[in-house]
């Protein structure tokens, strides 16, 4: 079962600009996981935020989220070629059930 | 610093084969899980597991079992391998008892059949 939906699907963009990547999911959600996966390799978390918060920070991360329209979206600051990989959001329904994963967005950044 | 392995990254097997993916985490983590990656179809769950010798369905169970002997080894089992089967299969592990559900991915294993 898909639960998230991310928005692009691709995404290409130079150095140093932002890159802004977004959620869409169908059910009420415990929190929402932004993951990372270079190509070949397994999936990283890289943050995670509950229901009832709007808005989160690590690093050159931001994650909004929107649970009144079942959105988030995460945005990478001053982007580098080596945040190039493939996002997935994922969401986490009541803590006690798997995590759903959507199908990801590929970021590829040019130097 | 903490892990999940899978023992073969690359694995090429003939139709009807048995095949064993095995995946071993050392966090102490009580919860595994077994997910396949297709292009264009992102991550399905195959099963899960959240205690010793416990199993769960996920989403697309057919031709797959899995075995939990022990806390930190959870096997992803294919009795009779089909083409169709041919995909990166992911191995992934969490904390359990009330932790935050994060996941803990390993490397991967990307499984051809002929």
């Amino acid at each position: 079962s898909q639960q998230g939906e991310e928005d692009p699907q691709a995404l290409s963009i130079q150095e140093g600009e932002n890159a802004t990547m977004n959620c869409s999911y169908k059910t009420s959600i415990n929190n929402l996981q932004w993951y990372r996966q270079n190509s070949g390799r397994g999936l990283v978390h890289l943050i995670l935020i509950r229901s009832n918060e709007r808005e989160k920070h690590s690093g050159r991360l931001r994650v909004t989220l929107d649970t009144s329209k079942k959105s988030s979206s995460l945005l990478i600051t001053a982007s580098r070629a080596a945040d190039t990989a493939s996002y997935f959001c994922a969401t986490d329904v009541n803590g006690n059930t798997p995590l759903v994963f959507g199908k990801g967005t590929r970021l590829s950044v040019i130097a | 610093d903490v892990k999940v392995t899978q023992s073969s990254r690359y694995l090429v097997k003939r139709t009807g084969e048995k095949v064993f993916l095995e995946c071993v985490q050392d966090m102490d983590h009580e919860n595994m899980f077994w997910y396949r990656q297709d292009p264009g179809l992102g991550l399905r769950l195959i099963y899960f597991s959240y205690d010793v010798k416990m199993k769960e369905k996920g989403d697309i169970p057919e031709g797959y079992s899995v075995s939990r002997e022990k806390k930190e080894r959870f096997s992803l089992i294919l009795e009779s391998a089909s083409t169709n089967q041919t995909s990166m299969y992911l191995c992934a592990s969490s904390l359990g008892s009330g932790g935050a559900n994060v996941l803990t991915f390993g490397a991967g294993s990307r499984l051809t059949v002929l």
